[in-house]
């Protein structure tokens, strides 16, 4: 079975600090993994996803994270927190095909000015 | 614009009154997928469509219904409402892609139900 872990369910960082929010993983096969963020009162947005490609994975907003199979983690992380990053974040893996996504329990991110 | 959208956005009904949740993807999507979200506990899958008539339960179908007619709608349906069933809900739709997987998830706005 499938699952994630979302270490620190509130992270709060200084602007321009460097974040980090950290996904564990279980998979018996090699997963997809996807990093969503969720900004107040919107829906999901995908910020980044791995689908055995280049570990290392770019995505929006300066965001990047990497696939580290050894350690089953996919940490998400930013080098300098801006303001606008204030958000809830979610880590979720799929098998890929069937479509099924299974999530972390969310890390909500505070930036202070 | 590609979206999924969903009505209505907020709701407040009472236990038993059977409700209706719309959704409604432009994209052409073979994937659809309910989900409810509650503190601590990330995001939950209710039911998915892989197409048109094939509807499956996810995670926490009890209480719920879905129906897939349409290629673009997945209605949800709560037939008796219960306090339980409180959430905000969100609605998804992905593409299939060559070979059999599917591509990511798109959102919908998602819908705040409160059940008293």
């Amino acid at each position: 079975a499938q699952s994630v872990t979302q270490l620190g369910s509130h992270v709060s960082v200084s602007e321009g600090a460097l974040v980090l929010l950290r996904c564990n993983y279980s998979s018996s096969v090699p997963p997809y993994l996807f990093w969503y963020v969720q900004y107040p009162n919107q829906g999901l947005q995908l910020l980044l996803k791995y689908t055995s490609a280049a570990t290392l994975v770019k995505g929006i907003n300066g965001f990047e994270a990497e696939f580290k199979k050894s350690e089953t983690s996919f940490h998400l992380t930013k080098p300098s927190a801006h303001m606008s990053d204030a958000a809830e974040y979610f880590c979720a893996v799929s098998r890929g095909q069937g479509g099924k996504l299974i999530f972390g329990q969310g890390t909500e991110l505070s930036v202070k000015p | 614009e590609a979206q999924v959208t969903q009505n209505p956005r907020y709701l407040i009904t009472v236990t038993g009154k059977k409700l209706t949740v719309t959704c409604s993807q432009n994209m052409n999507h073979e994937y659809m997928s309910w989900y409810r979200q509650d503190p601590g506990l990330g995001l939950r899958q209710i039911y998915y469509s892989m197409n048109v008539e094939v509807t499956d339960k996810g995670d926490v179908p009890e209480g719920y219904k879905v129906s897939r007619k349409e290629k673009r709608n997945f209605p949800l349906i709560l037939e008796s409402p219960s306090p339980n069933q409180t959430s905000l809900y969100f609605c998804a739709s992905s593409s299939r892609l060559a070979g059999g997987s599917y591509n990511e998830q798109f959102f919908g706005p998602g819908t705040r139900l409160t059940v008293l």
